[in-house]
Order: structure tokens, then sequence, then C-alpha cells
């Protein structure tokens, strides 16, 4: 009965490549997110999709790219790993009527994704 | 763009001490949130605070929202060990579409 979910928890491949990490809530939410931590613990908004709707994109490569089958998903897929990709990547949702709810954000496990 | 400047970056305390971490913004916040990480985890929301002034508990947490709107304050009293972790705080931003978070304060608790 996991509330956020992503697959796979941990992700090691070489530069160059292509992957995509999974993300699926059973909450009902309709906005979910992307985030991205960084070896020193920083979290950054990467992207949101509300009803399958981009409606953020912050400075992020064009080598990712968001997709959102339907609300209860969305998956993150990445061109082209560079070294700097290596990260720790969260999924979260939320409800997106009033402050509130887009505020109460729950997150996933996270992947920790290493690019040799 | 909005920055959160949380502080201390980390501290070391004795079980059963008390605890402080806060936040402060040069720009508004409408909405405050506390976050705790685990090893290996996602963070955890632990308190959500919308009006200016509020004081909300959880447990033994305690944060509040400050007056100006730009702060913002974690207390936790009586430290046990399972409160080791990462806390960071976070706000919605101005667009109220994502959150911005703080770097985070360690939190390491010897027995």
């Amino acid at each position: 009965d996991t509330a956020v979910s992503q697959t796979p928890k941990y992700l090691v491949t070489q530069m160059g490549n292509d992957k995509s990490i999974k993300c699926e809530q059973n909450l009902g939410h309709d906005t979910m997110y992307w985030y991205k931590q960084d070896s020193k613990k920083f979290l950054k908004i990467m992207f949101s999709y509300n009803n399958k709707e981009l409606i953020i994109n912050e400075t992020v490569p064009n080598r990712f790219s968001p997709k959102s089958p339907d609300k209860a998903h969305l998956n993150l897929h990445i061109n082209s790993l560079e070294l700097g990709d290596s990260a720790v990547y969260f999924c979260a949702s939320s409800q997106s009527a009033g402050t509130s709810g887009r505020a109460l954000q729950f997150f996933g496990p996270g992947t920790r994704l290493t690019v040799l | 763009g909005q920055q959160l400047n949380q502080s201390p970056q980390s501290m070391f305390i004795q079980e059963g001490e008390d605890v402080s971490m806060n936040c402060t913004s040069s720009s508004i916040f409408n909405t405050w949130l506390w976050y705790k990480q685990d090893p290996g985890e996602g963070p955890v929301l632990l308190i959500a605070l919308y009006k200016a002034g509020e004081l909300t508990s959880n447990g033994r947490l305690t944060a509040q929202f400050g007056i100006t709107r730009k702060d913002s304050f974690l207390n936790i009293s009586a430290s046990i060990p399972s409160d080791v972790g990462i806390y960071f705080c976070a706000g919605l931003d101005q667009a109220g579409t994502a959150l911005i978070f703080g770097k985070g304060t360690t939190l390491s608790v010897s027995s």
C-alpha cells in the first residue's frame, strides 16, 4: 500500500546511455513532480505535471523529459547520460486544488542514479 | 530566484536535549513546511504552516510560521536516537506550483 513508489531504487549506467525512472502514486493526487537531490543533499524541483500538462519546467537540460501516461504515473526519461546527472531523483505528488493541497507533497523513496 | 537559508547546517546533541533549527528568506512565503529525511529514504512531511504567526505541534515537534512570513523555526524537545536525520524547511514558490527547499540541517543524537 505504498503511496508513492519509484523504480528502480538504484540505477548504474554508462555515460551516453538512455534510461528511464518510473513513478506511480496511489493517493488519487492530480499533480506529480520530479526533484533532484545532489551530493550535498540539496533538493531542487525539475518538473511537475497536472492533468497531463507540464506546468513548470526548471532550467534542466532537454535531455530530461517527463512523460505521464495517466495522472497516477510520471516517468522520467534521460537521454545521453552525463557524469553530472549522478544524483538521487525523487518523485512526489500532491493535489492541485488550493495552496494547502499543492504544498502537501508526498515523496517516493528515491532512485539513486550513478553514471560511470 | 527565491531561496531559503537554513541553519545550523549540522547539530550534534545528547539524547534528551532540545533542538532548534530555523529557516529564513529574503522573500515572503505563504506556506512553510518541515520535512525529515532518513538515510536512503524520501523526505517525510512533519509539519505544515499556512498562516503568519501560526504555531503548530506534532508530538515532540513544534514549528512556527514567522510574522513577517520570511522565517520559520522547528523545535524538537527531548530528542531520542530515532530523531537522527536531515531536516529540511520548504516553502511553496510564488507561483504556488513547487516546493523550494532549504539546504537541510543534519541532526546527530548520541545516547
